[in-house]
């Protein structure tokens, strides 16, 4: 199975806040990323956190990271339509820096 | 600003035809990146290059060439080896500095199918 996984569908309505979890393999990762793909388009940084942090946020999202369970998450905080995309979780393996590895990434879509 | 090219946008591939792929970077970058994408799927790394006149096999290089002549330009060419080519292929590029912890940064993709 994938290194870093993802589950594939999440869907959840407008106002609402959005939870998407990734769990990953490596305890040895120094950076944990969140990108954005919208369609048809490349990916879009949105956050990232440092292995030695448990908690980030910035504006509507907030990363959460258990480095125990190795497992992160992004909260989206009041879900708008225009946060419908697919999210991706990757991870900066000390033993192989100069990969980074992705999920398969969340489709998150979002109901009136 | 500073960004991603990926040209073109879209491209048709005939039986037997090698096509090339354009990256250009204007961020100074080191180190550039090749992904394939299939509906539904992850991203899944071609072949990458931490410096110029170098680079290294990605999870799925058979089928594929690169080049690193220059630093900012990392061109895919997708051979007529590659029996199944129609996917969404994506270039990056990361900073190598401060530890190689840097994010990296992708350019808008390049559609290619069969004709």
């Amino acid at each position: 199975g994938e290194d870093v996984e993802q589950s594939l569908f999440l869907s959840v309505r407008e106002g609402d806040s959005s939870v998407i979890n990734c769990t990953y393999t490596d305890s040895s990762s120094t950076y944990l990323y969140w990108y954005k793909q919208e369609p048809g388009a490349g990916l879009q940084l949105l956050t990232y956190i440092f292995s030695n942090m448990d908690m980030k946020q910035d504006q509507r999202l907030t990363v959460l990271l258990n480095k125990k369970d190795k497992h992160l998450s992004l909260r989206i905080a009041d879900t708008q339509t225009g946060d419908s995309a697919i999210y991706f979780c990757a991870e900066n393996r000390y033993s192989s820096a100069s990969k980074i590895i992705f999920g398969s990434g969340t489709r998150l879509s979002i109901r009136p | 600003d500073g960004g991603i090219t990926q040209s073109p946008k879209y491209l048709f591939r005939k039986e037997g035809q090698n096509v090339t792929l354009s990256c250009e970077q204007n961020l100074n970058h080191d180190a550039m990146y090749w992904y394939r994408q299939d509906p539904g799927q992850g991203l899944r790394l071609i072949y990458y290059s931490q410096i110029v006149n170098d680079f290294q096999k990605g999870d799925i290089a058979e089928g594929y060439s690169v080049s690193r002549e220059k630093k900012e330009s990392f061109p895919l060419t997708v051979t007529s080896a590659q029996k199944n080519p129609t996917a969404f292929y994506l270039c990056a590029s990361r900073d190598r500095d401060r530890g190689g912890n840097q994010p990296q940064h992708f350019g808008d993709g390049t559609r290619l199918s069969i004709l």
